[in-house]
């Protein structure tokens, strides 16, 4: 089986930095993705690690340990557009490749 | 890019019927996903669409229930079968793309089973 969780909610001030961290036990594990997906929309690929170490991208950044089982998303500078739930994903490999989600975190940004 | 049409974008049905979705792409695909968000959750993954094949079912879904059809490479089809109101949730397509890191979401369909 597997396990990716997620805390549930976080809330933030704008112009502030956040973490959200994910934490996931799986089989299979080829890399793992952050998607942010605003209420009522799709989901939108936010950044991707396969290995150990920090991603950047502009204000997101992402980090992965393989061997902790951990990833966390950056956001830093918020801005009110960032409120959303932000959701980690671990993509397996079991003889074909799929993405398998987290619980998801919610995000409240406030002025 | 690559755009993901889904349709119905939303349906209203009674219990006891059922519904097919519709996900076509218009670029060229790997694999194809079915996916379903119940109200303020996260998605659960329901089955890989397999071309030309069965489809490969997660945990929890069956093909009785959840039939899926992939006929072409481009083209999928979800049925949710003999709904009961806890099939009201948001079903979304997922695909990836040959030419595009990670996976590319359909706008989905909001199911209200009534």
């Amino acid at each position: 089986g597997q396990n990716i969780d997620q805390p549930t909610e976080m809330t933030a001030t704008e112009g502030a930095i956040v973490q959200i961290n994910c934490t996931y036990q799986t089989s299979g594990f080829n890399g793992l993705f952050w998607y942010q997906q605003h209420a009522g929309e799709a989901p939108t690929f936010l950044s991707y690690n396969v290995l150990d170490g920090l991603e950047e991208k502009g204000r997101f950044s992402s980090f992965l340990s393989r061997s902790k089982g951990y990833s966390y998303l950056l956001l830093k500078e918020l801005q009110m557009k960032d409120s959303a739930s932000y959701l980690c994903a671990v993509e397996m490999n079991t003889g074909f490749q799929k993405l398998v989600f987290g619980t998801g975190t919610r995000l409240l940004v406030s002025p | 890019s690559a755009v993901i049409s889904q349709k119905p974008s939303r349906d209203i049905c009674q219990r006891g019927t059922s519904l097919t979705i519709q996900c076509q792409v218009d670029s060229q695909v790997t694999m194809m996903f079915w996916y379903r968000q119940q109200p303020g959750q996260s998605l659960t993954l329901i089955a890989t669409a397999n071309q030309g094949s069965e489809a490969t079912y997660e945990s929890g879904f069956v093909i009785d229930k959840f039939p899926i059809s992939r006929p072409n490479l481009t083209f999928s089809t979800l049925t949710v079968s003999n709904m009961s109101p806890e099939d009201s949730s948001i079903y979304l397509c997922s695909v990836r793309l040959v030419q595009k890191l990670g996976y590319t979401f359909g706008s989905g369909t909001r199911l209200t089973v009534v």
